[in-house]
């Protein structure tokens, strides 16, 4: 199983306040994980990524946490903006010899609005 | 640099008609993908291309062809287009270094319907 869970289809959060978007995943042979986030009618675009050897990577107003023994990685955006709102995908890679490989497993999303 | 670059950007194709999809990069990236997005479903990996020459299926291939005989170029075949095959077709590339995690830019899809 290559693809993480996203189990929150949606999520709803006021503006300046935070936003938690969660993935799960059941596979430990990973190297990395990646976040987009995707307009309507667009292509979607990379946020901020981590790599198995960390726990916690900071970006600006997104953070993403990596809890390797329960298998979970969360992305906060702090403060929420309305232009946040958006489906957010959390995609697993790999390497091999230095390389990330091609092949980018996307789960089903979770949709951020964020109310003014 | 126009990125990754997508066409056409909607298609009406009638069942058992064929068509290409085409996708251009010109950023020299050796990483190229195929993924479509169907309501409920997220995005999925249709084939995939690490260079030119090579390419590998992904998660759901079938009625899909593709083939990389250049670096800037990975056109998406249907074969004999079915109902199911509509979708929005998102084509991306990427370097290969370890360096550049994430970067993996993404056309702005082609929209496609089979009737």
């Amino acid at each position: 199983d290559q693809q993480v869970k996203q189990n929150s289809p949606s999520l709803s959060v006021q503006e300046g306040r935070i936003s938690i978007l969660n993935c799960d995943y059941t596979n430990s042979m990973f190297d990395y994980f990646l976040w987009y986030k995707k307009y309507p009618a667009e292509g979607p675009t990379f946020l901020i990524s981590i790599s198995s050897i960390k726990d916690k990577n900071e970006d600006g107003r997104f953070t993403v946490f990596l809890n390797k023994s329960a298998k979970h990685l969360s992305l906060h955006i702090v403060p929420s903006q309305p232009g946040d709102s958006a489906v957010y995908f959390c995609p697993r890679g790999t390497y091999d010899r230095g390389s990330t490989l091609g092949r980018l497993y996307f789960g089903r999303g979770t949709q951020l609005t964020v109310w003014p | 640099n126009a990125g990754v670059t997508q066409t056409p950007k909607f298609q009406v194709l009638k069942t058992g008609q064929s068509m290409t999809l085409q996708c251009a990069q010109d950023m020299n990236h050796e990483y190229m993908s195929w993924y479509r997005q169907d309501p409920g479903m997220g995005l999925r990996l249709i084939h995939y291309s690490v260079g030119a020459g090579i390419t590998d299926q992904g998660e759901v291939p079938n009625g899909y062809n593709v083939s990389r005989s250049t670096t800037e170029d990975f056109p998406l075949r249907l074969l004999s287009a079915a109902p199911s095959q509509t979708s929005v077709y998102f084509c991306a590339s990427s370097y290969s270094k370890v360096q550049d995690l994430g970067g993996y830019t993404f056309g702005s899809g082609t929209r496609l319907t089979v009737v």
